[in-house]
């Protein structure tokens, strides 16, 4: 019931294109949902997140959408670009507590 | 304002040696949170720490496993007679409260050959 399931493992898109990165949670306590952008080397940083009172949030390029009744969130990532390329984490929460769960993560690839 | 440290970035052990894993917290923050990152895989919440407590140890193994955070001086994730299923990526991540956004350090990369 603590899981998030993020899929796919991997995706390659071209520059220019649009990158969906999907994720289903069980808890239906968390009402916390980041996304993390993960380069090599590096630690994970947060990128946006949202809360299940919205059903969407756009930060740039970046957008989040929530479908709540069937407890899944996706990121979409308009005209993407190479400096894109990274692993990215989505992870649920519940508000005021500290212990997030991660998905498994997504190896995006944007071609030049 | 620097970020959260962690040092080293790379740790090299042989099986049954110790290893130790640092983090410095950013300025002003409290809580540090230690997560451990298997090859494929997302990060697994190990333990919570505020200034000399351990506030929650659910995700640390029972045995060989140890963080402390004293009064003075960098949080320590210890793992004694380390053995090869212990190589991953180790993140420390700080918060200046419980309920607050988690930074995330470079992390360390423990190899235990």
């Amino acid at each position: 019931q603590q899981q998030v399931k993020q899929s796919p493992q991997s995706l390659i898109v071209q520059k220019g294109g649009i990158s969906i990165i999907n994720c289903a949670y069980e808890n239906t306590a968390f009402d916390y949902f980041p996304w993390y952008q993960q380069f090599p080397g590096k630690g994970p940083a947060l990128l946006i997140a949202i809360r299940p009172d919205v059903s969407e949030k756009k930060e740039g390029r970046f957008t989040i959408s929530f479908n709540k009744s069937a407890k899944q969130f996706s990121l979409h990532i308009m005209d993407s670009q190479p400096g894109d390329s990274a692993t990215y984490f989505c992870a649920g929460a519940i508000s005021g507590t500290y212990k997030y769960i991660f998905g498994t993560g997504t190896r995006l690839k944007v071609l030049a | 304002n620097a970020g959260v440290m962690q040092n080293p970035r790379h740790l090299v052990r042989r099986r049954g040696q110790e290893a130790r894993l640092r983090c410095s917290p950013m300025k002003g923050h409290s809580h540090v949170y230690w997560y451990r990152q298997l090859p494929e895989e997302g990060l697994k919440f190990m333990v919570y720490l505020q200034k000399e407590n351990i506030i929650d140890e659910s995700g640390m193994p029972k045995e060989r496993f140890s963080a402390e955070f004293p009064k003075e001086g960098p949080s320590i994730l210890r793992i004694q007679q380390v053995v090869r299923g212990d190589s991953a990526a180790y993140f420390c991540a700080s918060s200046p409260g419980e309920e607050s956004e988690q930074y995330f350090g470079p992390g360390t990369r423990l190899t235990v050959t």
